[in-house]
C-alpha cells in the first residue's frame, strides 16, 4: 500500500529529554513537511524539504531539527529547547513542492505529551 | 505569508441539513486544498480547487479567484462528516511549495 507512516503514534517524554518523531512515505514524492497543530488551532509549519539534503524552516522552526538523508524518509527531532512540546504532530508529503497543482497527503499524526 | 480565515468557527448540524464554509484569503493564489480531519486526527484531501466548482457526491466547492474567496458545501449532512474541515493556499508568485492554512471550521453533526 502506498501511503505515509507515522511512528509512534503516542509519545510521552519527560521534560529535557530530545525526541524523534519518525516519517515514511512510499508515494515516491519529492517534499515533505512537519506540521504542529495544538487544541483548536490550524496547522503551523515547523519545516519542509522540497529534496533530500535540502530544507527549510517553517514558521516555528525553534526548538526542533530536522534531517533529509533519504527521499522517503523526514525526521523531526524535538529538543529539549522547545518550551511547550505537547501537540499534535503531523507528517506531509507531495510530488513536487513547487508547482502550483501540487497536492499534499498526510500520514495519521504523533501526539507528544511531555510529563 | 499570507491570511486565511475561515468561517464559521464552529457549526452543529442536525443530520440532513445543509451547510456552506468559507475561506478568505488575503492574496492571489495559484493553490487551494480543503481538507477534513476526522475525530481521530486523519486529515483527508477533499478538493483541490484554486478556481471554478467541483463536486463530489454530497461535497461541492467554489472558488472565486479574482474575489479570493472560496466555499465548501455539504448537503445532506451526516454523522461521519463530523470533523474539522480547513482550507489551505499556495501564494501566486512564490517559489516556495508550502501552503497557509486557516484555523479551520469544527463541524458537529447530530442524529
Amino acid at each position: 500500500d502506498g501511503g505515509i507512516t507515522q511512528s509512534p503514534k503516542y509519545l510521552f517524554r519527560k521534560e529535557g529529554q530530545n525526541v524523534t518523531l519518525s516519517c515514511e512515505q512510499n508515494l515516491n514524492h519529492d517534499a515533505m513537511y512537519w506540521y504542529r497543530q495544538d487544541p483548536g488551532q490550524g496547522l503551523r509549519l515547523i519545516y519542509y524539504s522540497q529534496i533530500v539534503n535540502d530544507f527549510q524552516k517553517g514558521d516555528i522552526a525553534e526548538g526542533y531539527s530536522v534531517s533529509r538523508e533519504k527521499k522517503e524518509s523526514f525526521p523531526l527531532t524535538v529538543t529539549s529547547a522547545q518550551k511547550n512540546p505537547t501537540a499534535f504532530y503531523l507528517c506531509a508529503s507531495s510530488i513536487w513542492g513547487r508547482e502550483s497543482t501540487d497536492t499534499q497527503y498526510f500520514g495519521p499524526g504523533t501526539r507528544l505529551t511531555v510529563l | 505569508g499570507i491570511q486565511v480565515e475561515q468561517s464559521p468557527p464552529d457549526l452543529i448540524l442536525q443530520e440532513g441539513a445543509n451547510s456552506t464554509l468559507r475561506c478568505n484569503f488575503s492574496d492571489s493564489v495559484n493553490n487551494l486544498q480543503w481538507f477534513h480531519q476526522n475525530p481521530w486526527g486523519q486529515l483527508i484531501n477533499l478538493f483541490y480547487i484554486p478556481s471554478g466548482t467541483k463536486q463530489n457526491g454530497r461535497l461541492s466547492a467554489t472558488t472565486v479567484a479574482t474575489e479570493r474567496y472560496s466555499l465548501l458545501y455539504i448537503s445532506s449532512s451526516q454523522t461521519t462528516d463530523s470533523g474539522v474541515y480547513f482550507c489551505a493556499v499556495k501564494r501566486r508568485g512564490s517559489t516556495l511549495g508550502r501552503l497557509y492554512f486557516g484555523r479551520g471550521t469544527q463541524l458537529t453533526v447530530w442524529p
